[in-house]
């Protein structure tokens, strides 16, 4: 399955299928994204990150793309699973001083089917 | 302890109360953060510490909010006259000097302003 962040907040996938998450941004300045799960109840935890003069980095399961040209960002998660089902977040890292503050998109509910 | 916490986790307030939301970074990390999370959205920006240094302030979204964090460690995030759009999921993170952009969230502070 896949989604295209913003316009389509809810994606249900298959158990064992693979997802696709998109994502948008905005600043052509930014060189730092990363990909957050937020479970129910809990605050946000690195998933993935990549730096912008990379296209593609690989963790464990999941993949993130990153396409400079338009601005768009995926995450690919292989083989899903129950516990899966979280809300996905995409993040720009901005430049503040000293350090890096991060704005986030909207989300992406992943709902995983039995 | 391993990561951030916050505390309280719940808090409902009377519109007119001030509230204080405490969060303790992981141990060595200089940069804290606090994000504010509404209802299905992503979390926002509000203000970043480095040591007890307040250097970005930007997203605090008006004069009742103010931030501290006296001796570098812990913090705390006091919202005065709490009006009802201040009902949110308050976010802490704190990061290392050694991985700026690694931010690490605590569980949040949902507060409810009846």
């Amino acid at each position: 399955g896949e989604s295209v962040g913003l316009h389509l907040p809810t994606l249900s996938v298959q158990e064992g299928d693979n997802s696709i998450i998109n994502c948008a941004y905005s600043n052509s300045a930014s060189d730092y994204f990363i990909w957050y799960k937020q479970e129910s109840g809990k605050g946000p935890q690195f998933i993935i990150d990549i730096r912008s003069n990379m296209d593609k980095r690989q963790g464990q399961r999941v993949t993130v793309l990153l396409n400079k040209t338009v601005k768009h960002l995926s995450l690919q998660i292989a083989a899903t699973q129950p516990g899966d089902s979280a809300v996905y977040f995409c993040a720009e890292n901005i430049p503040i001083q000293g350090a890096q503050k991060l704005v986030f998109g909207q989300g992406t509910r992943l709902t995983i089917n039995p | 302890g391993a990561g951030v916490s916050q505390s309280p986790r719940y808090k409902v307030a009377k519109r007119g109360q001030d509230v204080a939301l405490r969060c303790d970074p992981i141990s060595g990390h200089v940069s804290l953060f606090w994000y504010q999370q509404a209802l299905g959205q992503g979390p926002e920006f509000l203000t970043y510490f480095q040591n007890e240094a307040q250097l970005d302030k930007s997203g605090l979204p008006s004069d009742r909010f103010f931030a501290e964090r006296p001796e570098g460690s812990v913090s705390t995030l006091k919202i005065q006259r709490t009006q009802q759009e201040d009902s949110a999921v308050y976010l802490c993170a704190s990061s290392s000097p050694s991985h700026p952009g690694e931010q690490y969230f605590g569980p949040g502070t949902r507060l409810t302003v009846t």
